[in-house]
């Protein structure tokens, strides 16, 4: 069964500091990949997406993610952690056949001054 | 531009009752995805519907069902309630037959008693 693992439940990260939140699938194809952003009271957000090609892809609000075939890992990553980066990041695979969507258990984020 | 609508915003049930929640895409998506977050966990995917047909089932029970009508608005009904269909419930809307790129609502929160 396809599955996404983020195994990551809490980070917490210093205001300025790199940040890098992992994920993992589980399919037998490359499905479409993409990192959402949740903010409390807020709707989820899409980052970026990955579909095929580059496998390194650049989001929203400096976001990065790089695809790693060999490790089914596609890893969200960001330079600079600024304090309005807090918030629940969701890893999700999207599977063309029976056009079904996974999302991870999600990783939350906190930035300290 | 409007984006993604739910109605309504917050819900309280009793078990065993029956649940209707609706869902306004954005202008021009014809796809429309429902989800069910429960607290502390990501969103699970229920249904998608494109052109008014269902392209996409996830795994729950029968209790669930949906439709799409003519204008692409949906709407999730929900029988025989339970204490764990308690949850935030999510609408995304995507314009073609995959859910290459969703945009989601706000949710409604649903709590059943």
């Amino acid at each position: 069964a396809q599955s996404v693992t983020q195994p990551d439940i809490h980070i917490t990260v210093s205001e300025g500091a790199s940040l890098e939140l992992r994920c993992n699938y589980s399919y037998g194809a490359t499905p479409y990949l993409f990192w959402y952003v949740q903010s409390p009271g807020q709707g989820l957000q899409l980052l970026l997406k990955y579909f095929s090609g580059d496998t390194l892809v650049q989001g929203i609000k400096g976001f990065e993610a790089e695809f790693k075939r060999s490790q089914s890992s596609f890893n969200l990553r960001k330079p600079s952690v600024h304090w309005s980066d807090a918030a629940e990041y969701f890893c999700a695979v999207g599977v063309v056949p029976g056009n079904q969507f996974y999302f991870g258990t999600g990783t939350s984020l906190t930035v300290i001054p | 531009d409007a984006g993604v609508t739910q109605s309504p915003t917050h819900l309280i049930k009793t078990r065993g009752q029956h649940v209707t929640l609706r869902c306004s895409p954005i202008s021009g998506h014809k796809s429309v995805s429902w989800y069910q977050q429960v607290l502390g966990q990501g969103p699970q995917f229920i249904f998608q519907y494109y052109e008014k047909e269902e392209r996409g089932r996830g795994n729950f029970p029968d209790r669930f069902s949906a439709r799409q009508f003519p204008n692409y608005s949906s709407e999730l009904n929900v029988n025989a309630l339970l204490l764990g269909d308690s949850a935030l419930y999510l609408c995304a809307s995507s314009f073609g037959p995959y859910q290459e790129t969703q945009y989601f609502g706000p949710g409604t929160r649903l709590l059943v008693l």
